[in-house]
């Protein structure tokens, strides 16, 4: 399984940009990267994927170096609602191995956005 | 369209009691996981399906749990003999086979044991 190391929380303030880094050493070929945000009484919801180099869309920037063992969340310009817990997952579909517990979350940032 | 819906939202039981927890994953897809999630933890994998059938059921704590999935849409999971280590938010998500498609989760049943 591909273990995930995150801070467990990060404070900001508003307007700043906020870089969270997930480090996964033994991510494997086939894996993704994929970021989640969580809010407190709410399921977790899609942010980004990215499988190497950068991904941007609406929403944040995704940064894999080459070696693809860490990855970086960009925000720009946070705001007091984009407070939440991120987690960052990696996993590969499980169709192709037959065992979803790769899609194993881990414990997540709190970022706390400031006035 | 209508996103990944779970009910009951909230559920009391007293220990020892039955419970069955229900998600109504988004059409089209084939896909449902089941999660546990205690108070400020991260989440749990329970159990995975592919259409009807559970590949994956290695993340079950216990024979107490169980899960069915029924014409490759609704999915229940049953605790049987409820313990107040049960207590948590349970919360299923589906997702499209195939092309690491993202997961879409519930927003989950919260599960008191007393």
């Amino acid at each position: 399984l591909a273990k995930t190391t995150q801070p467990i929380s990060m404070d900001s303030y508003e307007g700043q940009e906020v870089n969270i880094t997930c480090s996964h050493n033994n991510i494997a070929t086939n894996d993704y990267i994929t970021w989640y945000q969580q809010f407190p009484s709410q399921g977790p919801r899609f942010i980004i994927q990215g499988y190497k180099t950068k991904v941007t869309n609406e929403v944040a920037s995704l940064f894999i170096p080459a070696d693809r063992k860490s990855s970086t969340l960009s925000l720009p310009r946070v705001s007091l609602s984009d407070t939440a817990v991120y987690y960052c997952l990696v996993g590969d579909e499980p169709i192709s191995s037959g065992s979803a517990r790769q899609l194993t979350f881990g414990s997540g940032t709190q970022l706390t956005v400031l006035p | 369209g209508a996103g990944v819906s779970q009910s009951p939202s909230n559920k009391v039981t007293e220990k020892g009691k039955d419970v069955e927890l229900r998600c109504d994953p988004i059409s089209g897809h084939t896909a449902l996981y089941w999660y546990r999630q205690s108070l400020g933890q991260g989440l749990e994998f329970l159990i995975y399906f592919q259409g009807n059938s559970a590949p994956d059921k290695s993340g079950l704590p216990s024979d107490r749990f169980s899960a069915e999935r029924t014409g490759g849409s609704v999915s229940t999971l049953t605790i049987q003999r409820t313990q107040q280590e049960d207590s948590a938010v349970y919360l299923c998500a589906s997702s499209f086979a195939g092309g690491n498609s993202p997961l879409h989760f519930g927003n989950g049943t919260r599960l008191t044991v007393t």
